[in-house]
């Protein structure tokens, strides 16, 4: 099956800094990657869509400034998260759609990256 | 918008048994599909079972599979046969039947399975 791999898979930075979770799909292309935050025993909430060449879309609410999305390639999304706070500490997820999968568009879930701010 | 509503936070069952999870939804859309989502402890999303809204017949995955209540707007998940191994988090899910559409995710069950 599709893999999509998130590094890094844990994270401690201290307040004030920024950092950067990569997200790749590793066997197909993804035209379409997806960002989400989760809580503990929450749901996951859509940061936002991020489309290879073009700016991503933000939900509402989300500060597209303090989470920075980059769609370079077919097969790489990144979410740098700057001047980071202790409130900005989740459970980051990023999922991948397989471009060639046709009309129904399948979303495979990397592993999550854990973010902890000091 | 579309909402994904589950009623049932936490849930237990005896290995071997088996168990129901529930999920209503609500949409205006005639085409979209419907997933059900595991979350195991090592906090990987699984995908378990996924229903084309199009179709009468309800989705089997071994020992999963769902009853689709279209009218009703229901979708819920049986587990037959329960395992150690099926404790998680299951979450519901919707997502509209257009190319590069979002997944619309439930709060999710807590699912615990006991020896």
């Amino acid at each position: 099956g599709a893999v999509v791999s998130q590094h890094p898979s844990r994270v401690i930075c201290k307040s004030g800094t920024s950092v950067k979770i990569e997200c790749r799909s590793l066997d197909f292309q993804a035209t379409t990657m997806f960002w989400y935050r989760q809580f503990p025993k929450k749901s996951l909430m859509l940061m936002a869509t991020s489309n290879e060449g073009s700016k991503a879309t933000y939900e509402q609410g989300v500060e597209k400034d303090k989470f920075l999305i980059n769609h370079a390639s077919l097969t790489l999304s990144t979410l740098t998260v700057t001047s980071a706070h202790p409130e900005d500490s989740s459970f980051y997820i990023c999922s991948a759609r397989d471009s060639a999968s046709g009309y129904y568009n399948e979303q495979f879930f990397g592993p999550g990256t854990r973010l902890t701010v000091l | 918008a579309q909402t994904v509503t589950q009623s049932q936070p936490e849930m237990s069952v005896q290995e071997a048994e088996t168990v129901t999870l529930s999920c209503t939804y609500d949409t205006s859309e005639s085409n979209y599909y419907l997933f059900w989502y595991k979350q195991p402890p090592s906090r990987q999303m699984i995908l378990v079972i996924r229903q084309e809204a199009y179709k009468q017949q309800n989705a089997t995955e071994n020992r999963f599979s769902v009853n689709f209540q279209k009218a009703a707007k229901s979708f819920s998940l049986k587990i037959s046969d329960s395992q150690l191994g099926d404790t998680a988090m299951y979450f519901c899910a919707f997502m509209r039947g257009t190319s590069g559409s979002r997944l619309t995710f439930g709060e999710g069950t807590q699912l615990t399975v006991n020896p």
